[in-house]
């Protein structure tokens, strides 16, 4: 069975460019996360969207951050104009069930996009 | 926010040795998570608990939920070499999504 996927695995960019990196979730599940894991830390949550609404944005780091669920699967997040602090493994991950606040609801995890800024 | 702490950070043993790593929070959680991430990969959720004072067992791993449910212990019996890998604790918070520690980096040496 299909997994989450994400693309691309591994991205370079020079600082100041944009990016874009695509989570394909689990067919059917209606929450998509995406979290930020730096290099020796756990995932930090960005942005949860259930179906194509995006109700919780609170943890972009920036307002060169950007997500979208457009038709609710597939997701996309941009980040403009990139610094070398954006450099991390971006994680997304799906779930069968809407989020609920401070229920467990398990996620699936993709394998990541490891994006290193120069 | 709702910290977990986890230690020790890095772990390095023989094949064959017990372990045990730990995820401590000063908050309730309503259920904690553990899950290991192997390099290049996403997190695998290996358990949940969710009653204080739960244990449970999957194989070799031996998970405790605090009885005040603020804190949470992996044990590893016999540790093999397909044991390597970051294990993180995760609790979900009072928005949509999950808090992680930092996590124990285990390394299991033949």
């Amino acid at each position: 069975g299909a997994g989450v996927s994400q693309s691309p695995r591994y991205k370079v960019a020079k600082r100041g460019q944009d990016v874009a990196l695509r989570c394909d979730p689990i067919s059917g599940h209606v929450s998509l996360f995406w979290y930020q894991q730096a290099l020796g830390q756990g995932p930090e949550f960005l942005t949860y969207f259930q179906n194509e609404a995006q109700l919780d944005k609170s943890g972009l780091p920036s307002d060169r951050f950007f997500a979208e669920r457009p038709e609710g699967s597939v997701s996309t997040l941009k980040i403009q104009r990139t610094q070398q602090e954006d450099s991390a493994v971006y994680l997304c991950a799906s779930s069968r069930l809407i989020a609920t606040g401070g229920a467990y609801n398990e996620q699936f995890f993709g394998p990541g996009t490891r994006l290193t800024v120069l | 926010t709702q910290l977990l702490e986890q230690s020790p950070q890095f772990l390095s043993i023989q094949e064959g040795e017990n372990l045990t790593v730990y995820c401590n929070s000063s908050s309730v959680f309503s259920s904690l998570q553990w899950y290991r991430q192997e390099p290049g990969e996403g997190p695998v959720l290996l358990v949940t608990v969710v009653t204080g004072g739960e244990v449970k067992k999957l194989k070799r791993l031996t998970f405790q939920f605090g009885d005040a449910r603020k804190d949470s212990s992996l044990h590893i019996t016999a540790a093999q070499p397909g044991d390597t890998g970051l294990y993180l604790c995760a609790g979900p918070n009072s928005g949509y999504a999950l808090n992680f520690g930092k996590g124990t980096s285990l390394l299991v040496t033949p």
